[in-house]
C-alpha cells in the first residue's frame, strides 16, 4: 500500500515556542492530507484539510492562526503548532487517501507525539 | 466531528477467544472501514465494506454491515496476543479529498 511518513514521531518543547510536524507521501501524489489529533485513549478528531496549493480547511473549533498548515507541494504537508502551551500537548497523525472509486482507504503517518513543558 | 459510537469501549479476552466489535455511525455511507492502532503509532487499514454488501471477510476478521440499522461489526476469531490493539470503524465518501470520520473506537487486550 501507499506510504506517507511523519516526522517527527516524538518531539518536547517548551512553551510559548513553535513546532513544526512534516507529512509526506512517499509513492503518490497527495493533492489532499488530512490532520488529526488524539487525546489519550481517545479516538481521532479531524482538525483540518489540507489542499495543495490552497489554504487548508479547518473544522470547527480549531483555530487556524493556532495550527498553520502548509500543503506546498504533491507530497508534503506541514502542520506547525504556533506558541505551544501544556493543553496543546496531543498525538497528531496526517493522513492522505490515495483516491479513485476503487482505492478509498486513507494512509497514516506514524504520528507525532508532542509534549509541551 | 465524530461519526458514531463502538461498543464495547474495551474489552479482555484470552488467546484463542473471538472478539466482537461494534459501531454505528449517523449518516449514510458509501463505505465503512476498520483500521487498528497499536498503542502511540498510526493506523492501519484492515478492510472495507461497501454499502452493498453485508459480509466480508479477510483472514480472522469478519466485517458485517447492517444499513438499515446504521451499524457494523468486526469480529476477530481466534485472537492472538499481537492483536491487542485499538480498532476503529471510520466512515467517507469514495473522494481522495473527504476526511474519514472516525468512531470512538474499542480498546482490545489480548492475554496469553
Amino acid at each position: 500500500g501507499a506510504v506517507v511518513s511523519q516526522h517527527p514521531s516524538r518531539v518536547i518543547c517548551k512553551s510559548g515556542t513553535s513546532v513544526k510536524i512534516e507529512c509526506r507521501s512517499l509513492d503518490f501524489q497527495a493533492t489532499t492530507m488530512f490532520w488529526y489529533r488524539q487525546f489519550p485513549k481517545q479516538s481521532l478528531m479531524l482538525m483540518a484539510t489540507s489542499n495543495e496549493g490552497s489554504k487548508a480547511t479547518y473544522e470547527q473549533g480549531v483555530e487556524k492562526d493556532k495550527f498553520l498548515i502548509n500543503h506546498a507541494s504533491l507530497t508534503l504537508s506541514t502542520l506547525t503548532v504556533t506558541s505551544a502551551h501544556p493543553e496543546d500537548s496531543s498525538f497528531y497523525i496526517c493522513s492522505a487517501r490515495t483516491g479513485g472509486v476503487m482505492n478509498t482507504e486513507a494512509f497514516f503517518g506514524q504520528g507525532t507525539r508532542l509534549t509541551v513543558v | 466531528s465524530q461519526q458514531g459510537e463502538e461498543d464495547p469501549q474495551a474489552l479482555s479476552i484470552q488467546e484463542g477467544e473471538n472478539a466482537t466489535m461494534n459501531c454505528s455511525y449517523k449518516t449514510s455511507i458509501n463505505n465503512l472501514q476498520w483500521y487498528r492502532q497499536n498503542s502511540g503509532r498510526g493506523l492501519v487499514h484492515l478492510i472495507l465494506i461497501r454499502s452493498n454488501e453485508r459480509e466480508k471477510h479477510s483472514g480472522r476478521l469478519r466485517v458485517t454491515l447492517d444499513t438499515s440499522k446504521k451499524s457494523s461489526s468486526l469480529l476477530i476469531t481466534a485472537s492472538r496476543a499481537a492483536d491487542t490493539a485499538s480498532y476503529f470503524c471510520a466512515t467517507g465518501d469514495n473522494q481522495a479529498g473527504t476526511a474519514l470520520i472516525f468512531g470512538k473506537g474499542t480498546t482490545l487486550s489480548v492475554s496469553s
